[in-house]
């Protein structure tokens, strides 16, 4: 079964040190999102992509983190300088175009900011 | 602002009983409402999905239902087992695209 595959899976860094996350969505998935999940929080969009485009990125960080998906398949996501608020699960999902309620998401990437 | 909230945070049941869990939303143009599965440490896994138009959806031993009206959704299991223990996230689809999730309930079932 195809899934939403992400990396690495842990990160521990310093503070003001920059990060960066990869993630490859179920092949096909035009849609690509990175939430945030504090722990026992619940997640938070930071962006959306629609191919390579962004078409939400409202409550993206736009001072330190910054994503993109060149070629509209994987994508990147990334924290630079990273700060101590940062750590969290960083979760990506994918879906089908114009199927938003179907979204299969990858294992995330744990971030602990020291 | 829509919110979602989960009620109770945290739960402990032991094995075989049947349980239910709370859900409630303040947007009232709800496009569909739908629960989630999360073991610790890993992703989201959705268990069921319920579009605005529906009263409730089944899979298995899971019952999930919508009460629009109450802003309401609740997600019932039959025979609780050890392997259900894990975190309960449900989260509704609004106008836009982006799912608002509640915080979750930590489910923890005793054999």
């Amino acid at each position: 079964e195809a899934e939403v595959a992400q990396s690495p899976r842990y990160k521990i860094t310093e503070k003001s040190q920059a990060v960066a996350f990869w993630c490859d969505p179920i092949s096909g998935h035009a849609t690509l999102y990175w939430y945030r999940q504090i722990l026992g929080q619940g997640p938070e969009l930071l962006v959306q992509f629609q191919d390579e485009s962004v078409v939400d990125d409202s409550q993206l960080p736009k001072d330190r983190f910054s994503a993109e998906r060149l070629k509209g398949v994987d994508s990147t996501l990334k924290i630079q300088p990273a700060e101590l608020g940062d750590s969290a699960m960083y979760l990506c999902a994918s879906s089908l175009w114009g199927r938003p309620e179907t979204q299969y998401f990858g294992p995330g990437t744990r971030l602990l900011v020291l | 602002k829509q919110e979602v909230t989960q009620i109770p945070a945290a739960l402990s049941v032991p094995e075989g009983e049947n349980l239910v869990l709370n859900c409630s939303f303040t947007d009232s143009a709800i496009y569909n409402l739908q629960w989630f599965r999360q073991d610790p440490g890993k992703g989201l896994t959705s268990l069921l999905l319920i579009q605005s138009s529906q009263r409730e959806q089944t899979s298995g031993r899971l019952n999930a239902s919508l009460d629009k009206s109450s802003g309401r959704s609740t997600l019932y299991i039959a025979a609780s087992q050890p392997g259900d223990s894990a975190t309960y996230l449900c989260a509704q689809k609004g106008t836009g695209t982006a799912l608002i999730f509640g915080k979750g309930t930590t489910l923890s079932v005793s054999s």
